[in-house]
């Protein structure tokens, strides 16, 4: 069972347009979440978080919105670059209510920025 | 020092052999963690180990043993692994166990033959 879910294997983005990343999660106890970048050959990179209690957090050129209702979390970045070409990763985890969990990566989502 | 080092970045083994995977940091991280990754899938927790103690073994085959010899370096020890081991393995570390920021390494691509 699939506890973080990006139905979108891929992702295909004009070059100064807006990219929307999306994730869904089953687990109602996650409440952090995070977005990894990897390029071929390289390890994921944080890229940037939020925990349950916001519903937005804003770094540069990427936001990330949390609707807790929905079970669902987007990555936004605007405007895309083509060196933002990657997979992108969500993932979530137990931190502050109850007790400890692994962090669960979803399948990711193939980001191709299109000069 | 911001990385995760890891060697080597290839390997290719027979399923007797024995080997070992090295991981480094030098970031003070007081969590490391080994990652499992086949191709198309997320990455698979393997190993968390927790100021230099294993805390989190996900039910892995004993094929696979991690060692912490100290707080910067995480090994994992290979032997008798089978053809469907082959995959990237991924080493990652964090300020402590409750920091999900993790850094990654590039990772071992091993492919086991």
């Amino acid at each position: 069972d699939q506890q973080v879910k990006q139905n979108s294997p891929s992702l295909s983005v004009q070059e100064g347009r807006i990219s929307i990343l999306n994730c869904d999660y089953t687990n109602s106890m996650f409440d952090y979440f995070l977005w990894y970048k990897k390029y071929p050959a390289e390890g994921p990179t944080f890229l940037i978080s939020i925990s349950s209690i916001k519903d937005k957090n804003e770094d540069g050129r990427f936001t990330v919105f949390l609707n807790k209702s929905a079970k669902h979390l987007s990555l936004h970045i605007v405007p895309s670059q083509p060196g933002d070409s990657a997979v992108y990763f969500c993932a979530a985890s137990v931190v502050y209510g109850g007790s400890q969990g692994n962090l669960i990566f979803g399948k990711g989502t193939k980001l191709s920025v299109k000069p | 020092d911001t990385e995760v080092t890891q060697t080597p970045k290839h390997l290719v083994m027979g399923m007797t052999n024995k080997k070992s995977l090295k991981c480094e940091q030098h970031m003070g991280h007081r969590a490391m963690y080994w990652y499992k990754q086949k191709a198309k899938k997320p990455p698979e927790l393997m190993f968390v180990y927790s100021y230099e103690k294993l805390s989190i073994n996900e039910s892995v085959p004993s094929r696979f043993s991690p060692e912490c010899p100290n707080s910067s370096l995480l090994n994992l020890h290979l032997h008798a692994l089978q053809p469907e081991d082959s995959a990237l393995y991924l080493c990652a570390s964090s300020p402590s166990p409750t920091d999900y920021g993790y850094t990654f390494g590039s990772g071992t691509r091993l492919t086991v033959v």
